[in-house]
């Protein structure tokens, strides 16, 4: 079975500064779907960015990256330029590629505290 | 184009009880997959359905159960509710169209308290 694993329950950051906030995982899939959720405060939970195994590249969206270790099953991601909007719950997950698979495994969530 | 909705917003019920929700997905989207949120637990995966049948399933016990209408409108259903069945109840629907990804939209949730 995969799972997912957040070491930190909690993390701050300055606004305007960068935060990183670590993932790792488990799975014997080769092929596979990361991603990062954010779930704002009694808001909806939306993607923040996605990452497929297959590509070597880190997926980039704005001012969140990602810092994709492959052998070490790392999922690292970066948020660059914090702004007050970030503060939420950050959740990573992972999913099988095979088609009829919408199964996601979530880490246990980070919540992130903007300093203003 | 209206979001994922789910109703209620909020329920309260006694433990014994059974309770149902309800998921709308995204027009067009023809998956809805079921997740349990509790502070203890985190997020699990209860199940999910595709054209009403459901594909994939969680580790939950027989008391929770599903299912989808032709509209891809989807219901969970749990029966002899139990204190630890408190939760924030959110549902995901995504396009699923051929074998390219699809992402998945999260409703605002149903927050179920059992007391």
């Amino acid at each position: 079975a995969q799972t997912v694993t957040q070491s930190q329950p909690e993390m701050s950051v300055q606004e305007a500064e960068t935060v990183t906030l670590s993932c790792t995982y488990d799975t014997s899939e080769s092929d596979y779907y990361l991603f990062w959720y954010k779930q704002p405060p009694s808001r909806q939970m939306i993607l923040v960015i996605r990452q497929e195994a297959y590509k070597q590249q880190n997926a980039t969206e704005n001012r969140f990256s990602v810092n994709f270790q492959k052998a070490a099953k790392s999922f690292s991601l970066k948020i660059s330029d914090s702004q007050l909007g970030d503060a939420a719950m950050y959740f990573c997950a992972y999913r099988r590629t095979n088609f009829g698979n919408e199964k996601l495994t979530f880490g246990t969530g980070t919540r992130l505290t903007i300093i203003p | 184009k209206a979001g994922v909705t789910q109703t209620p917003r909020y329920l309260i019920k006694t433990r014994g009880q059974q309770v149902t929700l309800s998921c709308s997905p995204i027009s067009g989207h023809r998956s809805v997959s079921w997740y349990q949120q509790t502070p203890g637990q985190g997020l699990q995966f209860l199940f999910e359905y595709f054209s009403e049948t459901q594909r994939n399933k969680g580790n939950f016990p027989g008391r929770f159960s599903g299912r989808q209408f032709s509209n891809s409108r989807s219901e969970m259903n749990v029966s002899t509710l139990e204190l630890g069945d408190s939760a924030l109840y959110l549902c995901a629907s995504s396009l699923v169209k051929g074998y390219d990804y699809n992402e998945q939209f999260f409703g605002p949730g149903t927050r179920l308290t059992v007391l």
